[in-house]
Protein backbone atom coordinates (compact mmCIF):
# COMPACT_ATOMS: atom_id res chain seq x y z
CA UNK A 1 0.00 0.00 0.00
CA UNK A 2 1.84 2.92 -1.30
CA UNK A 3 1.65 6.19 1.11
CA UNK A 4 0.38 8.78 -1.14
CA UNK A 5 -2.97 7.54 -2.29
CA UNK A 6 -4.08 7.98 -5.78
CA UNK A 7 -7.14 6.67 -8.19
CA UNK A 8 -6.60 3.53 -10.03
CA UNK A 9 -7.94 4.80 -12.91
CA UNK A 10 -9.14 7.48 -15.08
CA UNK A 11 -10.91 8.07 -18.46
CA UNK A 12 -11.60 10.83 -20.21
CA UNK A 13 -13.03 12.00 -24.17
CA UNK A 14 -10.74 13.69 -26.33
CA UNK A 15 -10.53 17.49 -25.15
CA UNK A 16 -12.24 17.17 -21.79
CA UNK A 17 -10.32 17.88 -18.40
CA UNK A 18 -9.68 15.62 -16.20
CA UNK A 19 -7.90 15.34 -12.77
CA UNK A 20 -6.08 13.43 -10.35
CA UNK A 21 -5.59 13.91 -6.81
CA UNK A 22 -2.62 12.46 -4.76
CA UNK A 23 -3.71 12.32 -1.10
CA UNK A 24 -1.14 12.42 1.60
CA UNK A 25 -0.79 13.03 5.54
CA UNK A 26 1.08 15.35 7.79
CA UNK A 27 4.02 13.76 7.75
CA UNK A 28 4.36 14.20 3.80
CA UNK A 29 2.45 16.44 1.28
CA UNK A 30 0.64 18.66 4.83
CA UNK A 31 4.64 18.81 6.25
CA UNK A 32 5.07 21.12 2.90
CA UNK A 33 7.61 18.68 1.04
CA UNK A 34 7.21 19.27 -2.82
CA UNK A 35 4.70 17.44 -4.99
CA UNK A 36 6.09 15.75 -8.16
CA UNK A 37 4.32 14.42 -11.04
CA UNK A 38 5.30 11.83 -13.57
CA UNK A 39 3.52 10.43 -17.10
CA UNK A 40 5.36 6.82 -17.73
CA UNK A 41 4.17 5.77 -21.15
CA UNK A 42 3.66 1.84 -21.60
CA UNK A 43 7.86 0.47 -21.81
CA UNK A 44 9.29 3.56 -20.92
CA UNK A 45 10.37 5.53 -18.06
CA UNK A 46 9.03 7.91 -16.68
CA UNK A 47 9.12 11.42 -17.35
CA UNK A 48 8.98 14.39 -15.26
CA UNK A 49 5.87 16.82 -15.92
CA UNK A 50 5.38 18.66 -12.91
CA UNK A 51 7.82 19.44 -10.05
CA UNK A 52 7.62 21.59 -6.85
CA UNK A 53 3.58 21.20 -6.93
CA UNK A 54 2.77 23.40 -10.20
CA UNK A 55 6.39 24.09 -11.63
CA UNK A 56 6.14 22.45 -15.52
CA UNK A 57 10.39 21.73 -17.12
CA UNK A 58 11.07 22.88 -20.35
CA UNK A 59 8.84 21.01 -23.06
CA UNK A 60 6.28 20.29 -20.88
CA UNK A 61 2.75 21.78 -22.42
CA UNK A 62 0.56 24.01 -20.70
CA UNK A 63 -2.17 21.45 -20.83
CA UNK A 64 -0.59 19.83 -17.58
CA UNK A 65 -0.82 22.16 -14.18
CA UNK A 66 -0.50 21.06 -11.22
CA UNK A 67 -1.54 22.43 -7.64
CA UNK A 68 -1.28 21.44 -3.58
CA UNK A 69 -3.96 22.37 -1.00
CA UNK A 70 -3.49 20.86 2.46
CA UNK A 71 -2.17 17.37 2.37
CA UNK A 72 -3.63 16.58 -1.16
CA UNK A 73 -2.06 17.40 -4.64
CA UNK A 74 -4.00 17.31 -8.10
CA UNK A 75 -2.36 17.20 -11.82
CA UNK A 76 -5.04 18.52 -14.13
CA UNK A 77 -5.02 17.94 -17.88
CA UNK A 78 -6.77 20.21 -20.23
CA UNK A 79 -7.26 19.81 -23.79
CA UNK A 80 -7.31 15.53 -23.75
CA UNK A 81 -5.23 14.18 -26.76
CA UNK A 82 -4.37 10.26 -27.15
CA UNK A 83 -1.34 10.86 -26.29
CA UNK A 84 -2.13 11.41 -22.76
CA UNK A 85 -3.07 7.87 -22.53
CA UNK A 86 -0.26 6.87 -20.01
CA UNK A 87 0.10 6.15 -16.23
CA UNK A 88 0.79 9.14 -13.75
CA UNK A 89 2.39 9.08 -10.65
CA UNK A 90 2.96 11.52 -8.00
CA UNK A 91 6.12 11.90 -5.72
CA UNK A 92 6.54 13.46 -2.30
CA UNK A 93 8.86 13.04 0.91
CA UNK A 94 8.24 11.46 4.32
CA UNK A 95 9.37 12.58 7.24
CA UNK A 96 8.59 10.03 9.29
CA UNK A 97 10.67 7.64 10.97
CA UNK A 98 14.04 7.85 8.72
CA UNK A 99 12.95 9.76 6.02
CA UNK A 100 12.24 9.09 2.57
CA UNK A 101 10.98 8.98 -0.77
CA UNK A 102 7.73 8.04 -1.39
CA UNK A 103 5.28 7.68 -4.80
CA UNK A 104 1.57 7.10 -5.62
CA UNK A 105 0.19 4.02 -6.25
CA UNK A 106 -0.10 5.31 -9.68
CA UNK A 107 -3.04 6.42 -12.05
CA UNK A 108 -3.80 4.93 -15.45
CA UNK A 109 -5.46 7.37 -17.39
CA UNK A 110 -7.75 5.79 -20.49
CA UNK A 111 -8.24 8.21 -23.55
CA UNK A 112 -11.74 7.30 -24.82
CA UNK B 1 22.08 17.35 -22.08
CA UNK B 2 22.83 15.01 -18.82
CA UNK B 3 22.14 11.67 -19.97
CA UNK B 4 22.24 8.39 -17.91
CA UNK B 5 22.96 5.12 -19.42
CA UNK B 6 22.13 1.89 -17.61
CA UNK B 7 23.11 -1.47 -17.83
CA UNK B 8 21.71 -4.24 -19.49
CA UNK B 9 18.97 -7.29 -18.92
CA UNK B 10 20.32 -9.47 -15.79
CA UNK B 11 18.69 -13.03 -14.91
CA UNK B 12 19.95 -14.04 -11.59
CA UNK B 13 19.08 -17.01 -9.15
CA UNK B 14 17.47 -16.66 -5.98
CA UNK B 15 19.85 -16.08 -3.52
CA UNK B 16 22.62 -14.43 -5.67
CA UNK B 17 23.05 -10.75 -6.13
CA UNK B 18 22.65 -8.13 -9.00
CA UNK B 19 25.12 -4.99 -10.16
CA UNK B 20 23.61 -2.75 -11.90
CA UNK B 21 25.56 0.23 -13.71
CA UNK B 22 24.23 3.94 -14.40
CA UNK B 23 26.57 6.04 -16.40
CA UNK B 24 26.02 9.41 -16.19
CA UNK B 25 27.23 11.20 -19.68
CA UNK B 26 27.41 15.25 -18.55
CA UNK B 27 29.89 17.59 -18.50
CA UNK B 28 30.01 17.48 -14.58
CA UNK B 29 29.91 14.31 -12.34
CA UNK B 30 28.63 15.96 -9.40
CA UNK B 31 26.29 18.71 -7.60
CA UNK B 32 22.87 16.20 -7.57
CA UNK B 33 22.21 13.37 -6.00
CA UNK B 34 21.94 9.74 -7.98
CA UNK B 35 18.41 8.17 -6.78
CA UNK B 36 17.36 4.49 -7.71
CA UNK B 37 13.84 3.37 -8.37
CA UNK B 38 11.99 0.21 -9.29
CA UNK B 39 8.90 -1.08 -10.74
CA UNK B 40 7.77 -4.10 -10.32
CA UNK B 41 5.80 -6.01 -13.45
CA UNK B 42 2.42 -4.46 -13.86
CA UNK B 43 2.89 -2.11 -10.26
CA UNK B 44 3.97 1.06 -9.31
CA UNK B 45 7.14 2.71 -8.71
CA UNK B 46 9.26 2.17 -5.44
CA UNK B 47 12.28 4.44 -4.06
CA UNK B 48 15.31 2.71 -3.62
CA UNK B 49 17.59 4.87 -1.87
CA UNK B 50 20.16 7.69 -3.31
CA UNK B 51 23.82 8.10 -3.48
CA UNK B 52 25.67 11.94 -3.38
CA UNK B 53 28.44 11.07 -6.14
CA UNK B 54 30.49 13.89 -4.38
CA UNK B 55 30.19 12.89 -0.81
CA UNK B 56 29.46 8.76 -1.42
CA UNK B 57 26.80 9.60 1.22
CA UNK B 58 24.21 7.36 0.73
CA UNK B 59 20.53 6.51 2.53
CA UNK B 60 18.23 3.76 1.77
CA UNK B 61 15.14 2.60 2.26
CA UNK B 62 14.12 0.90 5.24
CA UNK B 63 12.67 -1.69 3.10
CA UNK B 64 16.35 -2.75 1.39
CA UNK B 65 18.32 -1.83 4.29
CA UNK B 66 20.61 -4.80 4.83
CA UNK B 67 20.39 -5.79 0.98
CA UNK B 68 21.12 -2.73 -1.21
CA UNK B 69 24.49 -1.06 -1.48
CA UNK B 70 25.23 2.14 -3.73
CA UNK B 71 28.34 2.85 -4.87
CA UNK B 72 29.98 5.29 -7.22
CA UNK B 73 33.50 5.39 -9.49
CA UNK B 74 33.79 8.83 -9.96
CA UNK B 75 36.68 8.43 -12.57
CA UNK B 76 34.65 7.15 -15.02
CA UNK B 77 31.32 8.64 -13.75
CA UNK B 78 29.56 5.62 -13.42
CA UNK B 79 27.13 4.65 -10.02
CA UNK B 80 26.30 1.26 -9.08
CA UNK B 81 23.09 -0.53 -7.45
CA UNK B 82 24.44 -3.55 -5.82
CA UNK B 83 21.13 -5.82 -4.27
CA UNK B 84 21.76 -9.22 -2.43
CA UNK B 85 19.74 -12.07 -1.47
CA UNK B 86 17.69 -12.00 -4.43
CA UNK B 87 13.92 -13.41 -4.53
CA UNK B 88 11.38 -13.60 -6.91
CA UNK B 89 9.92 -10.54 -5.95
CA UNK B 90 12.82 -8.46 -7.05
CA UNK B 91 12.31 -9.10 -10.39
CA UNK B 92 11.58 -5.79 -11.63
CA UNK B 93 13.01 -2.70 -13.87
CA UNK B 94 15.62 -0.53 -12.14
CA UNK B 95 15.45 2.53 -12.95
CA UNK B 96 18.70 5.37 -12.35
CA UNK B 97 17.53 9.20 -12.20
CA UNK B 98 18.76 12.01 -11.17
CA UNK B 99 17.59 14.89 -8.38
CA UNK B 100 19.92 17.98 -9.17
CA UNK B 101 17.84 20.12 -6.08
CA UNK B 102 17.54 18.08 -2.99
CA UNK B 103 13.98 16.95 -3.31
CA UNK B 104 12.78 20.13 -4.87
CA UNK B 105 13.08 19.79 -8.20
CA UNK B 106 12.24 16.21 -9.07
CA UNK B 107 13.71 13.18 -10.59
CA UNK B 108 14.90 14.33 -14.19
CA UNK B 109 16.57 12.48 -16.04
CA UNK B 110 15.79 8.64 -15.85
CA UNK B 111 17.93 6.11 -16.92
CA UNK B 112 16.45 3.55 -19.22
CA UNK B 113 15.80 0.91 -17.14
CA UNK B 114 17.24 -2.52 -15.96
CA UNK B 115 15.29 -5.30 -16.23
CA UNK B 116 16.44 -7.88 -13.29
CA UNK B 117 15.14 -11.43 -13.83
CA UNK B 118 15.22 -13.34 -10.62
CA UNK B 119 14.19 -17.28 -11.67
CA UNK B 120 15.36 -20.68 -10.49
Amino acid sequence: QSVLTQPPSLSGAPGQRVTISCTGTGSNIGAGYDVHWYQQRPERAPKLLIYGHSNRPSGVPDRFSGSKSGTSASLAITGLQAEDEADYYCQSYDSSLTGEVVFGGGTKLTVL
Amino acid sequence: QVQLVQSGAEVKKPGASVKVSCKTSAYKFSGYYLHWVRQAPGQGLEWMGWINPDSGDTNYARKFRGRVTMTRDTSISTSYMDLSRLRSDDTAIYYCAIDSSGLTAGFDPWGQGTLVTVSS
